[in-house]
């Protein structure tokens, strides 16, 4: 039983580029979370998908962010224009039925230059 | 603004012993206080949580210990063991909203041999 996979582990972009990061929840959660954790910040909550209902977006630090979940399963979170306040470990979680995250993948850090 | 206050940043027990660490919180609306242990490396993961109904969960040699009143609410690991060794968060989150957990700080706590 695989865990919560992210991928790429470590990504480093220059200022102003777009990212992309992608999360593989465990087979069968509905529920996926992002979150980040930077120095400065701590854990922060970025955006909530439960099954078919509109995300939670409520946690997107601007509109440069923006997360996508195909087919029930695999999410994407995206950042646009990169800045170097982005630069953070971004962590994805799932969950069997919604409410609290129980495990977090092991994160990408993004460094931005 | 801290929502969630957790001390102390960093702990260093001798194995066998007891390792607490405390957080404090304002918002009243809130009514779910999970922690979480982390590895270096690794995602955070869920390790117990509470509701406000009542004062002591217990699982194992961990132990949260909640006080309304005070607003306040601790992780007390009994029989400490190197293993143990990590960074724990408390956090705090609303029913309406699970998904949706405000972090404090984090503790990292060193267990010595």
């Amino acid at each position: 039983g695989a865990g919560v996979s992210q991928s790429p582990s470590n990504k480093v972009t220059e200022k102003g580029k777009d990212v992309e990061l992608r999360c593989d929840p465990i087979s069968g959660h509905t529920a996926l979370y992002w979150y980040r954790q930077s120095l400065g910040q701590g854990l922060e909550f970025l955006i909530y998908f439960q099954g078919n209902s509109a995300p939670d977006k409520s946690g997107l630090p601007s509109d440069r962010f923006s997360a996508e979940r195909t087919g029930g399963s695999v999410s994407t979170l995206t950042i646009q224009r990169t800045q170097q306040e982005d630069s953070a470990v971004y962590l994805c979680a799932s969950s069997l039925g919604g409410g609290l995250p129980k495990y977090f993948g092991p994160g990408t850090r993004l460094t931005v230059l | 603004q801290q929502q969630v206050k957790q001390s102390p940043q960093s702990l260093i027990v001798q194995k066998g012993g007891i390792s607490i660490i405390n957080c404090a919180y304002e918002n009243t609306a809130f009514d779910y206080f999970p922690w979480y242990q982390q590895f270096p490396g690794k995602g955070p993961a869920l390790l117990i949580a509470i509701r406000p109904d009542v004062s002591e969960k217990k699982e194992g040699r961990f132990t949260i210990s909640f006080n309304k009143s005070a607003k306040q609410f601790s992780l007390h690991i009994m029989d400490s063991q190197p293993g143990d060794s990590a960074t724990y968060f408390c956090a705090a989150s609303m029913r309406s909203s699970a998904s949706k957990i405000i972090f404090g700080s984090g503790t990292r706590l060193s267990i010595r041999p």
